[in-house]
């Protein structure tokens, strides 16, 4: 059962462009949700997280968008440089409990 | 602060056989997580580790198992391997604190053939 589903699965942005990523969830307990971001031959490495009693959250470049209605949230990246290929990850928990990744979006930014 | 590392970088193995996989958590760390990275599933979790004990559990067949020593060091064994087991593991250490972030070692390559 797959409690985050991502889209899409790979993406190509120009420079300069809004990279956007979009993840929804089932789980209504989940009230954590990073984004971690992995270049190739790396693992995974935390980028930027939202809890839910906010709706937005920037650092730098890097923006969550956060819907509890319709649990969705989602990654915008403003001016998208070729840095920021990399293949990014939502995920979600609760507590204590296991964080469940979503199945990952490939980011090209092209020049 | 050292990293979390992650031995061997590399392993082939053939099916039927088992294999350890080594993870060094960074100082500090009381929990280690594992998970299972392929093309097809992204990342799937294995199991968590806390204080030695077994905190979490994903759901993965018995012959994945794991432990975590007092050092807080961990080990994860899968036997009698399957082709579908090669993939990439990832070792994850935290505080193991509600939202503590995951510090991910850059993962262990299995390939069974």
């Amino acid at each position: 059962q797959q409690q985050v589903k991502q889209s899409p699965q790979s993406l190509i942005v120009q420079k300069g462009g809004i990279s956007i990523i979009n993840c929804a969830y089932e789980n209504t307990a989940f009230d954590y949700f990073p984004w971690y971001q992995q270049f190739p031959g790396k693992g995974p490495a935390l980028l930027i997280a939202i809890r839910p009693d906010v709706s937005e959250k920037k650092e730098g470049r890097f923006t969550i968008s956060f819907n509890k209605s319709a649990k969705q949230f989602s990654l915008h990246i403003m001016d998208s440089q070729p840095g920021d290929s990399a293949t990014y990850f939502c995920a979600a928990n609760f507590g204590n409990e296991k964080l469940t990744f979503g199945t990952g979006t490939r980011l090209t930014i092209i020049p | 602060k050292a990293g979390v590392t992650q031995t061997p970088r590399y392993l082939i193995k053939t099916r039927g056989q088992q294999v350890t996989l080594s993870c060094s958590p960074i100082s500090g760390h009381r929990s280690v997580s594992w998970y299972q990275q392929t093309p097809g599933q992204g990342l799937q979790f294995l199991f968590e580790y806390f204080s030695e004990t077994q905190r979490n559990k994903g759901n993965f067949p018995g012959r994945f198992s794991g432990r975590q020593f007092s050092n807080s060091r961990s080990e994860m064994n899968v036997s009698t391997l399957e082709l579908g087991d090669s993939a990439l593991y990832l070792c994850a250490s935290s505080l193991g604190q509600v939202n503590s972030p995951l510090h991910f070692g850059n993962g262990t390559r299995l390939t069974v053939t």
